[in-house]
């Protein structure tokens, strides 16, 4: 069965600190894996995407790692700041023959930056 | 990158009543768009595909009539609650693939409608 699973389900960091959120998969076959940011009542705004041959990636404070032969992925956050609460998504895309496969979504990390 | 835009943002419907909403590519043209639902700290659940000019693929589960796409055009799609109950209350986000360029694997995801049905 193809499933994202995301730890921790939440986090509460002090502004400034630096945290590291993890992601498990079993989807196969493997096409890619994106992390998304998604704030309360908004839609998840695309962080990362990493097919396999990547093994990390970086935007501005947000480096993103993937294994995949463990199947699994993490999001560190560097010197985080209040605007960084928000609930972040690791989702898996699946290979589908030569078109895009459909994507599995894990339950999110709800993250909290305290002042 | 690419913009995708929903509207209404929210919407609150009597029971019974239709509710219609919409899913627009700004800068591009998606061929493929997406229509997810989600819970309170759930993830987003897949409802339907909506591929331009032909009919919507439904995920097991989600009825067809009740939830009515259409894809009209190239940077249009919309989602129709037909007969609203207060259990379809949800966040309803759509999503648009992006076939250019360096966009080809990336899906763009609108900012979500807020629906409560009293």
């Amino acid at each position: 069965k193809n499933q994202v699973e995301q730890s921790p389900q939440s986090l509460i960091i002090l502004e400034g600190k630096n945290c590291t959120l993890q992601c498990n998969y079993t989807v196969s076959p493997f096409s890619n894996l994106r992390w998304y940011k998604q704030d309360t009542g908004r839609g998840p705004v695309s962080l990362t995407i990493m097919t396999f041959s990547e093994n990390t990636k970086s935007n501005g404070r947000y480096t993103a790692t993937l294994d995949a032969d463990t199947k699994q992925s993490s999001l560190h956050i560097t010197a985080s700041q209040l605007s960084d609460s928000a609930s972040y998504i690791c989702v898996v895309s699946a290979k589908r023959g030569s078109t895009l496969g459909r994507l599995y979504f894990g339950r999110g990390t709800q993250l909290t930056v305290w002042p | 990158g690419a913009v995708v835009s929903q509207h209404p943002s929210r919407v609150i419907c009597k029971s019974g009543t239709s509710v219609k909403i919409e899913c627009r590519s700004l800068d591009f043209q998606a061929t493929t768009m997406f229509w997810y639902r989600q819970f309170p700290k759930q993830s987003l659940m897949l409802m339907a595909t909506s591929n331009e000019g032909s009919k919507a693929t439904y995920e097991q589960g989600v009825e067809k009539d009740k939830f009515l796409i259409n894809h009209a055009s190239l940077t249009l799609s919309t989602l129709t609650v037909t007969s609203a109950h207060p259990e379809d209350s949800s966040f309803y986000i759509c999503s648009a693939r992006d076939p250019s360029g360096t966009g080809a694997y990336e899906q763009y995801f609108g900012p979500g409608t807020r629906l409560t049905v009293t």
